[in-house]
């Protein structure tokens, strides 16, 4: 079963408005998870690393103000997409490592920007 | 900084012939790969990875090449099946960072 979920699996919203989404390791803490965007041209980008306790650190070109990632526990991250413009349209996806190489995805997040 | 690169944005093969996905990366120092698939609206799943003390792994039909001189490495699927439409992402292991770098994936699409 999947170790690792994503709510709301899809989010549809007005430009302006913020959405959030949330990330959670189901059966095993993670002080670090790492959060995607899939761009319409497949390629898998890393936005931030979410880490509990500790502010997110973010990779270069993406808005921290833009994309607020909190890691309020050791199982749960989110990522706020602030004053979503129709251009943040994408399928964000988390993961979290569980020892050595193993890193578990979750199931992603679609959201529409109208 | 394109750590692993995976220069064919897409390919398409006959079902029951071999898929060749191909990936390169830029620092001989790396010393494990993994490679991914990912459906539609999915996240990726793991598919067969790769040690640098070896130079091929397989996994059923799933096996990986690694060329290290070439600092090249392959993801072969024979036979391939339509159920193998997917993305595939190659990617290095992680550093002290764990983050995740991966290459930026090749559409497969397999014909009936």
């Amino acid at each position: 079963g999947a170790v690792v979920s994503q709510h709301p699996s899809r989010v549809i919203c007005k430009s302006g408005t913020s959405v959030k989404i949330e990330c959670r390791s189901l059966d095993f803490q993670a002080t670090t998870m790492f959060w995607y965007r899939q761009f319409p041209k497949q390629s898998l980008m890393l936005m931030a690393t979410s880490n509990e306790g500790s502010k997110a650190t973010y990779e270069q070109g993406v808005e921290k103000d833009k994309f607020l990632i909190n890691h309020a526990s050791l199982t749960l991250s989110t990522l706020t997409v602030t004053s979503a413009h129709p251009e943040d349209s994408s399928f964000y996806i988390c993961s979290a490592p569980r020892g050595g190489e193993t890193q578990y995805f979750g199931p992603g997040t679609r959201l529409l920007v109208l | 900084d394109q750590q692993v690169k995976q220069n064919s944005p897409s390919l398409s093969v006959q079902e029951g012939r071999i898929s060749i996905l191909n990936c390169d990366y830029t620092n001989s120092m790396f010393d494990y790969f993994l490679w991914y698939k990912k459906y539609p609206a999915e996240g990726p799943t793991f598919l067969i990875s790769i040690s640098s003390i070896k130079d091929k792994n397989e996994d059923g039909r799933f096996t990986v090449f690694l060329n290290k001189s070439a600092k090249h490495l392959s993801l072969h699927i024979v036979p391939s099946q339509p159920g193998d439409s997917a993305v595939y992402f190659c990617r290095r292991g992680m550093d002290s960072s764990y983050k995740l770098i991966f290459g930026s994936g090749t559409r497969l699409l397999v014909r009936p």
